[in-house]
């Protein structure tokens, strides 16, 4: 089972870019990265999701280097709503989520 | 329209007492999910279903099990509530194969057992 470790939480202002890292040593060749954010009293939300290189959507980066052993989730210019719980996922989106796991998370408080 | 959703919200019970939650997902998702999400806000996997199977985690006790009447519903059922129990449950529904798209969450029961 591929673990994830990210920083246990992370301050910012607003207007600022977050680079949020996740490391990730023993991916596994189909394993994809994914990212989700969570506020509280709701359930995790769908972010972003790569295999390597770069993925941008309109919300976030996901930047992946060549050995897929870490990534980085980049959030630019955020707000005071961007302040939630960040997890870094990696898994096998075949393997019917038993094997990706969910780990603590990185909890981001954005400040004015 | 709610794409994933669960009640009751909050569920307060006591000792004991057997207990349901529902889950509805009108993604038209082939397989759905059971988390526990504790106080230390780790989301484990308990239940994972599709219309062919069903995979338990072995960690999760017999107390629990998920019932699914059909395709866009996974129910869970618990037996005999124990202290321990109480945390927030989530459902989840994902179509595997459209990896891009991950899962898609409830907004989770918070379980109480007093």
């Amino acid at each position: 089972l591929a673990k994830t470790t990210q920083p246990i939480s992370m301050d910012s202002y607003e207007g600022q870019e977050v680079n949020i890292t996740c490391s990730h040593n023993n991916i596994a060749t189909n394993d994809y990265i994914t990212w989700y954010q969570q506020f509280p009293s709701q359930g995790p939300r769908f972010i972003i999701q790569g295999y390597k290189t770069k993925v941008t959507n309109e919300v976030a980066s996901l930047f992946i280097p060549a050995d897929r052993k870490s990534s980085t989730l980049s959030l630019p210019r955020v707000s005071l709503s961007d302040t939630a719980v960040y997890y870094c996922l990696v898994g096998d989106p075949l393997d019917g989520g038993f094997k990706t796991i969910f780990g603590a998370g990185t909890r981001l408080f954005v400040k004015a | 329209d709610t794409a994933v959703s669960q009640t009751p919200k909050y569920l307060v019970t006591q000792m004991g007492n057997d207990k349901s939650i529902k889950c509805e997902q009108n993604l038209g998702h082939d397989t759905m999910y059971w988390y526990k999400q504790d106080s230390k806000k780790f989301l484990k996997i308990m239940f994972s279903y599709n219309n062919k199977e069903l995979i338990i985690n072995e960690t999760v006790p017999n107390r629990f099990s998920p019932k699914s009447p059909d395709k866009a519903h996974l129910n869970l059922h618990i037996n005999s509530l124990e202290l321990g129990d109480s945390a927030v449950y989530f459902c989840a529904s994902s179509r595997p194969g459209q990896s891009r798209y991950g899962y898609t969450f409830g907004s989770g029961t918070r379980l109480t057992v007093v």
